[in-house]
């Protein structure tokens, strides 16, 4: 089954101790991308990835790092969480780059303390 | 840059009325548009999109939506709302090169029996 896996689901921390979320995707795809979606903001754009060892800046980066080493996992590092940082986070691939349908997480639920 | 809006955040409508959600876009030349689904502890379910030509569009879920340029609007419409509807709906434009999706803020649909 095509999908893309986010874990965890839930996650409680405290401001400053690093985490990683994880994601993965099983349909070979060359894009992947991190929104956060807040009340009343919809979703936004954290960093996305055209391929592997390639990403770049969405809207908003500040405090979040990425990496692409292998084509099917794109993880969101926090090095140092903060209280702001709290949300709802996603993770989206898609076959290309340009405007092929986005395939979404079911999302990974962050609350930072 | 590329902006969405949804001017409707919440929308109340009883099974088997109709229904339309608006959205609004700016963008300086044609736009790439989409209209996700989200339901509850869920992720994102593309619904339909619009890259060029026909500018009626049908999607799944028995849903369509019609890109009027003259108006920067792309709406949603079912003829017969479901019970199983209810949920939040982004409208999304893409723009430029760098597969870049902005959404909109999103529309909470609730669906009276």
């Amino acid at each position: 089954e095509a999908q893309v896996t986010q874990n965890p689901r839930y996650l409680i921390t405290v401001t400053g101790k690093k985490l990683t979320v994880t994601c993965s995707q099983n349909m070979n795809h060359e894009y992947m991308s991190w929104y956060r979606q807040d009340p009343g903001l919809g979703l936004r754009q954290i960093y996305y990835s055209m391929n592997v060892e390639v990403t770049d800046k969405g809207d908003v980066p500040e405090g979040y790092k990425v990496s692409r080493k292998e084509k099917r996992n794109f993880p969101l590092i926090l090095e140092s969480p903060s209280p702001n940082q709290t949300s709802l986070y996603f993770c989206a691939s898609s076959l290309s780059i340009g405007f092929d349908i986005q395939y979404f997480g079911a999302g990974t639920r962050l609350s930072v303390l | 840059a590329q902006s969405v809006t949804q001017p409707d955040i919440h929308i109340t409508v009883s099974e088997g009325a109709s229904l339309e959600l608006r959205c609004n876009y700016s963008y300086g030349a044609t736009p790439y548009l989409f209209w996700y689904v989200q339901s509850p502890g869920q992720g994102l379910q593309l619904l339909l999109k619009y890259f060029s030509g026909d500018t009626l569009v049908q999607g799944i879920k028995g849903f369509e939506a019609e890109f009027k340029r003259s108006q920067s609007s792309f709406n949603l419409r079912k003829p017969s709302v479901h019970w199983s509807d209810a949920a939040e709906y982004f409208c999304a434009v893409g723009a430029g090169t760098a597969s870049k999706l902005t959404f909109g803020t999103g529309t909470r649909l609730q669906v009276t029996l």
